[in-house]
């Protein structure tokens, strides 16, 4: 049971190429999420998802997408990077009204 | 959403009891109190979470204030792996609101 795993590890991108952050879970959750942290502050939502096929802006959409074609896995996208975009990102996924369980993050740089 | 006030930071020496404030004056009558801890270079990790009793579980308790505008987290006997950023999160189990509003949090030093 590796709970929820994010893919990759850490990825170095130069202005305006894009890519796109993998989160898998195995818990059969329905609700998944997307989080950006930057230093010295706390998470905040970027995606989230409430079922498979169903995707819902959180509180810093802009420049990001995300698909959840899947139910265990969600997937964000960057189309063209920019430097703001540097962060760390973390998934998490939960049951209805459960405990969020968040994956070991994803280091991007953005140069 | 209703939003929490903790101290930037905390410290203190190994084994000994730890307690976390939390400040949340505005607080609705459906909102549960919840903490979250992150540890260096690591996502965050479900704590505690209560609505008006105090609760206890195997990693900390969670006292909560009568009239519920204030909690505290605490750690009986911390270790050195208690070392972390604490998030008290105010999140509403009424409706369809699940989602976690993080702070910046209380950063906890303990001294071996």
């Amino acid at each position: 049971n590796a709970g929820v795993t994010q893919t990759p590890k850490f990825r170095v991108l130069k202005t305006g190429q894009s890519m796109t952050l993998l989160c898998a879970q195995d818990m059969n959750h329905e609700y998944m999420y997307w989080y950006r942290q930057d230093p010295g502050m706390g998470l905040r939502l970027i995606h989230y998802s409430v079922g498979e096929g169903t995707t819902a802006k959180g509180e810093v959409p802009d420049g990001y997408n995300v698909s959840r074609l899947k139910k265990q896995n969600f997937l964000l996208g960057l189309e063209s990077a920019a430097p703001s975009q540097t962060s760390v990102y973390f998934c998490a996924s939960s049951g209805y009204q459960e405990t969020q369980y968040f994956g070991p993050g994803t280091r991007l740089l953005v140069l | 959403d209703a939003k929490t006030t903790q101290p930037n930071s905390m410290e203190s020496n190994e084994e000994e009891p730890v307690h976390l404030p939390c400040n949340h004056s505005t607080i609705s009558g459906t909102d549960y109190i919840h903490w979250y801890r992150q540890l260096p270079s690591q996502g965050p990790e479900y704590v505690i979470h209560g609505l008006t009793s105090n609760v206890n579980n195997r990693m900390a308790s969670l006292a909560i204030a009568e009239d519920r505008k204030s909690s505290t987290l605490i750690l009986h006997r911390a270790t050195l792996r208690d070392a972390a950023v604490y998030y008290c999160i105010l999140r509403d189990h009424g409706g369809s609101n699940y989602k976690l509003t993080f702070g910046k949090g209380t950063l906890l030093t303990v001294n071996p």
